[in-house]
């Protein structure tokens, strides 16, 4: 069984583009994630959700926006694709309001052209 | 504003060759530091989380430990399936509710057989 897991795995799309991300985890956590790992591997939070309320929600653009239909789903809408998007983004997720290790999924690599 | 450092960038060993990776860490109010292993084309995934100065803790050949300024991931006689990026991210007291992971750039570790 597959704790965190992310659709598509690869997605390329062309600019101006709306695409979305799924989220799914069966771990029964709390709280999840969106990770944005750029060309140099370096990743960084985007948002938070905690019970269907967003907690953090980072310095990026409007054109991202997360979703949360139940706990054990996040998905991320992004519109208006561009260049600078292309990127690796991970979901993750944690219990008990993010005391612990987070888990992640497996990725999605964003290619926009 | 919370930093994250890693040393070095890359590191190769010979296999058996004994090395330690560093992190170093600007937080207020930690509130935990964590390690993860990262192959290439897959998500983090999760290897130890460290609460306070002092505290040590292993798994097979690794062994992470933690003083009030850096964490150290030591690698005793690795192997060349230890071969991969580890990245190391902190948590922070942030007033209640969840926050996301803050991660250093990794550090990419191949061991040669």
């Amino acid at each position: 069984d597959t704790a965190v897991s992310q659709t598509p795995k690869y997605l390329v799309t062309q600019m101006g583009n709306d695409k979305s991300i799924k989220c799914e985890q069966n771990l029964g956590h709390d709280t999840m994630y969106w990770y944005k790992q750029d060309s140099k591997k370096f990743l960084k939070i985007m948002f938070s959700y905690n019970n269907k309320e967003l907690i953090i929600n980072e310095t990026v653009p409007n054109r991202f926006s997360p979703k949360s239909p139940d706990k054990a789903h996040l998905n991320l809408h992004i519109n208006s694709l561009e260049l600078g998007d292309s990127a690796v983004y991970f979901c993750a997720s944690s219990p008990t309001g993010g005391l612990t290790e987070a888990f992640f999924g497996q990725g999605t690599r964003l290619t926009v052209v | 504003e919370d930093q994250v450092t890693q040393s070095p960038e890359a590191l190769r060993l010979q296999e058996g060759e004994s090395s330690s990776l560093n992190c170093s860490y600007t937080v207020s109010g930690l509130r935990g530091l964590f390690w993860y292993r990262q192959d290439p084309g897959k998500g983090p995934e999760f290897l130890f989380t460290l609460y306070s100065a002092g505290e040590e803790k292993e798994k097979e050949r690794l062994k992470a430990t933690l003083t009030k300024k850096e964490s150290f991931l030591h690698i005793t006689a690795p192997k060349p399936e230890d071969s991969a990026t580890y990245l190391c991210a902190v948590r922070k007291y942030s007033g209640g509710g969840a926050d996301g992971l803050t991660f250093g750039k990794g550090t990419h570790l191949i061991i040669q057989p």
